[in-house]
């Protein structure tokens, strides 16, 4: 049974700080997404990574994907308060079928 | 072009009822699924459609049905509601999986589903 795992669950940081959100899965996969979901909202796609080694940034965010560690990071840089919200990373097993991690509630205050 | 479409946006229903939630794209995507999250939780599969008249369970399919009769509709069906299916129900649609295409999967607004 595929797993992902990641962590922390809860995250409140300054604003202007630098952290990681870990994303572990369990199984093979070549494609992990990671998605942004504000309160009472749907899913907001951040980025898709599609092989081993990839990186992907916009703005603040930074994701990474390593298939032989089964780890994908998603790195903040210099946090700002709009950056405040769930973010779900998703590892992708077959014809777009996702597996969802827990999420990470990320909190961010002046 | 709007997108991936949901409704009911909010539904209460009564344990044993049945209802049917509806989800249209006009993106002519092949791929659609639904998706329910729970309080604190990530999303989880409950059936998806790799096309028209092509459907096959997620993870957690039971107490759920679903057919596919156009590319562009793919409706989830409670048969009987109960409590435990309260919840909040993503549908999400993509083209192909071709590994290079590197595709978007777009997602609903969520319907949020309260048995009572």
């Amino acid at each position: 049974e595929l797993k992902v795992e990641q962590n922390p669950l809860f995250l409140s940081m300054q604003e202007g700080k630098n952290y990681t959100i870990y994303c572990n899965y369990s199984t093979t996969s070549d494609r992990l997404y990671w998605y942004r979901q504000d309160p009472g909202k749907s899913l907001e796609s951040l980025f898709v990574l599609l092989s081993n080694g990839a990186v992907k940034q916009e703005g603040r965010l930074m994701a990474s994907l390593d298939t032989k560690a089964r780890l994908s990071t998603l790195h903040i840089t210099a946090a700002v308060h709009d950056l405040s919200a769930t973010y779900f990373c998703a590892v992708d097993i077959n014809t777009d079928k996702l597996i969802f991690g827990t999420g990470t509630r990320l909190q961010v205050f002046p | 072009n709007a997108g991936v479409t949901q409704t009911p946006k909010f539904q209460v229903l009564k344990t044993g009822q049945s209802m049917t939630l509806q989800c249209a794209q006009d993106m002519n995507h092949e791929y659609m699924s639904w998706y329910r999250q729970d309080p604190g939780m990530g999303l989880r599969l409950i059936h998806y459609s790799v096309g028209a008249g092509i459907t096959d369970q997620g993870e957690v399919p039971n107490g759920y049905n679903v057919s596919r009769s156009t590319t562009e509709d793919f409706p989830l069906r409670l048969l009987s509601a109960a409590p435990s299916q309260t919840s909040v129900y993503f549908c999400a649609s993509s083209y192909s999986n071709a590994v290079s295409s590197g595709n978007t999967i777009y997602f609903g607004e969520g319907s949020w589903l309260t048995v009572v």
